[in-house]
């Protein structure tokens, strides 16, 4: 089956960390870019990160630069997400998501059921 | 960063009803534009990608057009599983946004 599956959400105070993973299975993960997308309901879809398929190109939104990381493993076709200096902020449901087709610039045509990140006192 | 504003934020409508969705970008983005469906708890969907091309299982009551900086996502005759959060996003930069959401609800 073709899917996308999160882990490693949960409850963390203001100023911990967490690594969240992505487990992608029934396609050929090293071709395609990936994304983290986290929704909360106060301000809907927010895009995290982007990283090509092999990883060279990597694209921050500012709200998270210098604070997370994203990586991946084609080898265990995995992506991740490691967040330091979390803040209440950071509280959403996270996303991953593929990039249709070849490239980075294309729409997101697969997405994760989402892991939920709890970030409270 | 480019701006994605939709409006409007929130649409009451009953079933049958055709209903229209905008998404304005605060640069020209071309054609660089996708429509997802949002519904708590799942996975978002993708709709529509490069403003008009419907993707393959989406109804055909969902249409999308515009470029440059003005998009609309219309639903024809809207149906019950239709209820749910759109959101547009352009995928011109490299750093992706979201508009706000538009959610439709029952009427």
């Amino acid at each position: 089956e073709v899917q996308l599956v999160e882990s490693g959400g949960g409850l963390v105070k203001p100023g911990g960390s967490l690594r969240l993973s992505c487990s992608a299975s029934g396609f050929y993960f090293g071709a395609y870019s990936m994304n983290w997308v986290r929704h909360t309901p106060g301000k809907g879809l927010e895009w995290v990160s982007s990283i090509s398929n092999s990883g060279s190109y990597i694209y921050y939104a500012d709200s998270v630069k210098s604070r997370f990381t994203i990586s991946r493993d084609n080898a265990k076709n995995s992506l991740y997400l490691q967040m330091n200096s979390l803040t209440v902020a950071d509280t959403a449901v996270y996303y991953c998501a593929r990039v249709r087709e070849a490239g980075l610039l294309n729409s997101f045509d697969m997405w994760g059921q989402g892991t939920m990140v709890n970030v409270s006192s | 960063d480019i701006q994605m504003t939709q409006s409007p934020s929130t649409l009451s409508a009953t079933v049958g009803d055709r209903v229209t969705i905008t998404c304005r970008a605060s640069r020209s983005i071309s054609s660089w534009l996708a429509w997802y469906q949002y519904k708590p708890g799942k996975a978002p969907k993708l709709l529509i990608s490069e403003a008009s091309n419907l993707e393959t299982g989406v109804p055909s009551r969902f249409s999308g057009s515009g470029s440059g900086t003005e998009f609309t996502l219309t639903i024809n005759s809207l149906q019950p599983d239709d209820f749910a959060t759109y959101f547009c996003q352009q995928y011109d930069s490299y750093f992706r946004t979201f508009g706000q959401g538009t959610k439709v609800e029952i009427k």
